[in-house]
């Protein structure tokens, strides 16, 4: 089976610019997931969706990050506009149901100059 | 206090060692646990899921202590290409998976 695929691998960007990452799970897989993960750390949640909706959002810097999936399957991940902070690894990762573990995709690596 | 915490290492071993990593979790409510690898500028991979009676993959051998909420992983006869990081991740009563910060491994020739 195909596994979760993001896009770009790779963004550089100046800060105050506008930048978007998108994700396809795997097929059938109802739960995405956006990380983000900084150097030497683990993941950290940052948006859970199921299906079409946002569960939890709790942990997305709502000022500056926005993230939409309008259909139930591939989502979007936008920041603007970015800061230096923001730069890190974007992790976009899914599930089939509760049980299963969690699937990641390669991931964005951002860099804000 | 963080919700999944390891020791960050690095562990230095030789090859053939036997090495073993822990992790600690806050929550008691959590449910499943898992233990993913990491290799450098990679995704997290899992590694194997944690079951409460203990489960064992090849080499590798997860342990699960819910009384003091800890999980273990244990590789015996260590190999140069198990050299990455593994992350603890456990997935609480509200379906998150939290990740631990991760313990790096590098097998030594």
């Amino acid at each position: 089976e195909a596994g979760v695929v993001q896009s770009p691998r790779y963004k550089i960007i100046e800060k105050k610019q506008p930048v978007a990452f998108w994700c396809n799970p795997i097929s059938g897989h109802n739960t995405l997931y956006w990380y983000r993960q900084n150097l030497g750390q683990g993941p950290e949640l940052l948006i859970r969706y199921e299906n079409e909706e946002a569960v939890d959002d709790s942990q997305l810097p709502k000022d500056r990050f926005s993230a939409e999936r309008l259909k139930g399957v591939d989502s979007t991940l936008k920041i603007q506009p970015a800061e230096l902070g923001d730069s890190a690894v974007y992790l976009c990762a899914s599930t089939m149901n509760t049980n299963s573990p969690l699937h990641f995709g390669n991931g964005t690596r951002l860099t804000v100059t | 206090r963080k919700e999944v915490e390891q020791d960050p290492g690095p562990f230095n071993v030789p090859e053939g060692a036997t090495v073993a990593f822990n992790c600690t979790y806050s929550n008691s409510a959590s449910q499943s646990f898992f233990w993913y690898r990491q290799d450098c500028r990679k995704e997290p991979k899992l590694l194997m899921s944690v079951y409460s009676s203990g489960n064992e993959d090849g080499r590798f051998t997860a342990q699960l202590n819910r009384a003091s909420q800890y999980i273990s992983l244990l590789i015996r006869d260590s190999k140069l290409s198990d050299s990455a990081t593994y992350l603890c991740v456990v997935k609480g009563d509200g379906q998150n998976f939290v990740f631990g910060p991760g313990t790096r491994l590098s097998v030594l020739p």
